[in-house]
Order: C-alpha cells, then structure tokens, then sequence
C-alpha cells in the first residue's frame, strides 16, 4: 500500500517563475491538505482540498492555488514565485469525518527560488 | 502563524537515557499530536491524545496533556541514535475531524551513541 507520494523531490526556480507541485494521497484517503514549511520553522498550513473544492484555507496569497482530481491526487500551483517562496512543500492526505484527524505525510517537495 | 511553542528548542543527551519535549498552545483544541520529522523530510505521526485524554502510551512514547495550562510533554524513554529528529506537536481545533493541523516550531533531538 503507497503512502503519500510528492513529485518533484527538488525543484529550482528563478524568481517570476511559475512552479506545479504534485500529490498522490494514501489509499482509501479523499482528503488533501498542503503545508509550507520554511527552514527551521514547523510547517504552515496552506490549503485543504475534498471533493475537488478548496474547504480551507490558511493566511497565503492568492499566487498559491491548487486543484483536486477525481482521483483525489492533487497540484499545488505558485506564480510569480519570490525568494520567501522557497521552502519545503508537504503534501498531507486523510480521511473526511473520520474525528482523530491523522495526516499522512509525503517525503516533501524542496523548492529553491533563485 | 504558529499555535504555540516547543521546549527546548534543541536537546542533546546520550543513548539510553530518556528526552522530554513540552509544548505550549494558545487556542482551544480537540486533539493534540505529536509528529517526527527526519533530516527536513515529511513528518511522520507519532501519538494522538484527544482533549478528553490526560495521559497516553505508544511504546517508548508518553504523552500528557493538559489543557487547563494548555500544554503537553512528549516522553521518549531509553532513547537510541535511531530517534535523532526533530519532534513537533501540532494542535486541531474543536470541531471537524478535519480542521487543519497548526504546528509549533519544533523540538531538535540529537541523540549520541
């Protein structure tokens, strides 16, 4: 059974560039939620993806937007990139109504804004 | 921003003995977990204890929670090079089960054989 699985592993981009990160959650999971996690720092919710609609959404710009498939795989889009851009970017997948709220992790996609 | 804060933010201590993390968070929650993350990679979940819950064991895991003083310590005991990481609680709000997860900025274990 595949966990998480996040594509790129790293990725380098020039600032104003345009990047796509992509997600494939665990088996059996239909819900997908991004994080940023900047160096040293712990990971900042992004955005949560179910039934292809963005639920929730944390304190990022709209340069940040994302797309669920009926697969539940999802993207994760960042236009006119910036330094402050470069991070690591965790996709985490999981279960809707199901109250213990465990995300499973993927490895994580390192971004480097030059 | 970030919910709270872990305590200490770095640790240092030899195999076999035990390493204990706090954390501190600001808003009412539902749960409490705490995760582990290898060499800036994706983060592994460790433990849940539900609001309701004082204290819980997994292995060489023990958690407590408090939520009067809104705090909880992570208990790792006779720990092993292997549990060199760093350790992050992260808070879920009342409600859903699938409120997202806010996370403290972590606690960085180094454990020497």
């Amino acid at each position: 059974d595949a966990g998480v699985t996040q594509s790129p592993t790293h990725l380098i981009k020039t600032r104003g560039q345009q990047v796509t990160l992509r997600c494939s959650p665990k088996s059996g999971h239909d819900t997908v939620s991004w994080y940023q996690q900047a160096l040293g720092q712990g990971p900042q919710f992004i955005f949560q993806y179910y039934e292809e609609e963005e639920r929730q959404r944390g304190n990022f710009p709209d340069r940040f937007s994302g797309h669920q498939f009926p697969n539940y795989s999802s993207e994760l889009n960042v236009n006119a990139l910036l330094l402050g851009d470069s991070a690591l970017y965790l996709c985490a997948s999981s279960i809707r109504g199901i109250a213990k709220n465990i995300q499973y992790f993927g490895a994580g996609t390192r971004l480097s804004v030059l | 921003s970030q919910q709270g804060e872990e305590d200490p933010q770095a640790l240092s201590i030899q195999e076999g003995e035990n390493a204990t993390m706090n954390c501190s968070y600001k808003t009412s929650i539902n749960n409490l977990q705490w995760y582990r993350q290898n060499s800036g990679r994706g983060l592994v979940h460790l433990i849940l204890i539900r609001s309701n819950e004082r204290e819980k064991h997994s292995g060489r895991l023990r958690v407590t929670l408090d939520t009067s003083k809104k705090s909880s310590s992570l208990l790792i005991t006779a720990s092993r090079a292997a549990d060199t990481a760093s350790y992050f609680c992260a808070t879920g709000a009342q409600g859903s089960g699938n409120t997202p997860l806010v996370f403290g900025k972590g606690t960085r274990l180094s454990v020497i054989a």
